[in-house]
């Protein structure tokens, strides 16, 4: 069966970067999209077809897709961005959804 | 606007079986453009994708649980179920019903709030 890979944490500074991997054998030849979870809440979809924003994700969220990993990219990272993070994929293959174990971003 | 909502009994005795219904207001379920489907978070865990519904009727599930799953819709009532077998404690979950457009990469798009199965005796 097809599997995502993410590490489980990641830490940032407030106004700095925060890069999130997936990884999945050629998942740059899939569509990756990425969900953010807060405590107590439903997920939210931040990014999906790869690179596409929902109407409502704020421009500091961006994500990419090449060989063998997608990264989501958060952007000037603010307080309210921590959560978990996860990427899910669609194996055509099988026609099966995927999620990977999501990562926890911590805004230090 | 979309909205999804979870129902269903909140405690399961084990070897029951467990069963959710998803209503949909602000959109058909016989929509050509979309799946719909249950997905699935122990406690402290990560998310877990159990399986979808087309509008044509057609079923996919996990294959770590096909054999316990059951999706249905009644277009009828616009609603989803899902039924899984001799649960066991490992079931405990909320459990999310979620609308995927089919499209490249087949997202999530719209969640319901979820709602919490606890497998106890």
């Amino acid at each position: 069966s097809y599997e995502l890979t993410q590490p489980p944490s990641v830490s940032v500074s407030p106004g700095q970067t925060a890069s999130v991997t997936c990884s999945g054998d050629k998942l740059g030849d899939k569509y990756a999209s990425w969900y953010q979870q807060k405590p107590g809440q439903s997920p939210v979809l931040v990014i999906y077809e790869d690179t596409k924003r929902p109407s409502g994700i704020p421009e500091r969220f961006s994500g990419s897709n090449s060989g063998n990993t997608a990264t989501l990219t958060i952007s000037g990272t603010q307080a309210m961005d921590e959560a978990d993070y996860y990427c899910q994929a669609w194996d055509s293959s099988t026609a099966l959804w995927v999620f990977g174990a999501g990562t926890k971003v911590t805004v230090l | 606007q979309l909205q999804l909502q979870e129902s269903g009994p909140g405690l399961v005795k084990p070897s029951e079986t467990l069963s959710l219904t998803c209503t949909v207001s602000g959109g058909s379920i016989s929509s050509s453009s979309h799946y719909w489907g249950w997905i699935r978070q122990p406690p402290g865990k990560g998310l877990e994708w159990i399986g979808s519904t087309y509008y044509s009727g057609t079923t996919y599930y996990n294959a770590s649980l096909k054999s316990r799953v059951t999706i249905s819709a009644d277009t009828s009532k616009n609603k989803f179920s899902l039924k899984l077998s001799s649960v066991t404690a490992a079931d405990t979950a909320v459990y999310y019903c979620a609308r995927a457009y089919d499209s490249k990469g087949n997202f999530f798009d719209t969640w319901g709030q979820g709602t919490l199965v606890t497998v106890s005796s």
